[in-house]
């Protein structure tokens, strides 16, 4: 499986600021995907990044508040803009290799305060 | 109705013990069946999958999907205390454009006492 990585592991940023997180993988993917994981709720995902095209959002999460990039098959990064505490949060990424299996990168712990 | 219920614990048991994790779901549409396990501030890690109806074993962990029932399980045997993490069951159905979309469970906690 990839062996994938984040950065920032964790940050705590002031309410009306953005963070960028990105998220780097060691071999070519198709598909990578950015997840949120709040205290006691499942994952959810927010949004599917296929390299060489527009990033696809789920219901409920926008582009102008979680505009996504793709530049390559190993990078991508997501922007948690203008944040508010309710987007305290663990950020994953997950990259498929096989469609149906995902693997999931160690996640960004973000408080905003 | 959420798609996907697991029951979120949390469950404590002694070294040694069987441990059953359970899901239940409503949608048809999923095609494969998922276990995770997350240790403490890390991301999840892929511990088991399967496809089809039936048990499937990986040396102490065995999957069960019951797929006229809805239902899935993970059996652990002789628990150690490194099996102590949230497990989360998640499956997935065909999205469109060759992608198929993941939807997770709660998790359930789990602590194996020594």
């Amino acid at each position: 499986s990839a062996v994938i990585s984040q950065k920032p592991s964790r940050d705590i940023c002031q309410r009306g600021t953005s963070l960028t997180i990105q998220c780097q993988v060691d071999s070519q993917v198709t598909m990578m995907f950015w997840y949120r994981q709040q205290p006691g709720q499942s994952l959810t995902l927010i949004a599917t990044a296929n390299q060489g095209s527009e990033a696809t959002y789920e219901s409920g999460f926008v582009i102008d508040k979680f505009p996504i990039s793709r530049p390559n098959l190993t990078f991508s990064t997501l922007t948690v803009s203008n944040m508010s505490p309710e987007d305290s949060s663990i950020y994953l990424c997950s990259v498929s290799d096989r469609n149906y299996e995902q693997y999931f990168g160690p996640g960004t712990r973000l408080t905003v305060t | 109705q959420k798609e996907v219920e697991q029951d979120p614990g949390p469950l404590s048991v002694p070294e040694g013990a069987i441990v059953s994790l359970n899901c239940t779901y409503s949608n048809s549409a999923f095609q494969y069946f998922m276990w995770y396990r997350q240790y403490s501030r890390k991301g999840p890690e892929l511990l088991m999958y399967t496809y089809s109806s039936g048990n499937k074993e990986d040396g102490r962990f065995t999957a069960q999907v019951d797929k006229s029932s809805k239902y899935i399980s993970l059996f652990i045997r002789d628990s150690q205390p490194s099996d102590s993490a949230t497990y989360l069951c998640a499956m997935s159905a065909y999205s469109g454009a060759g992608s198929y979309q993941l939807t997770f469970g709660k998790g359930t906690k789990l602590s194996v006492i020594p």
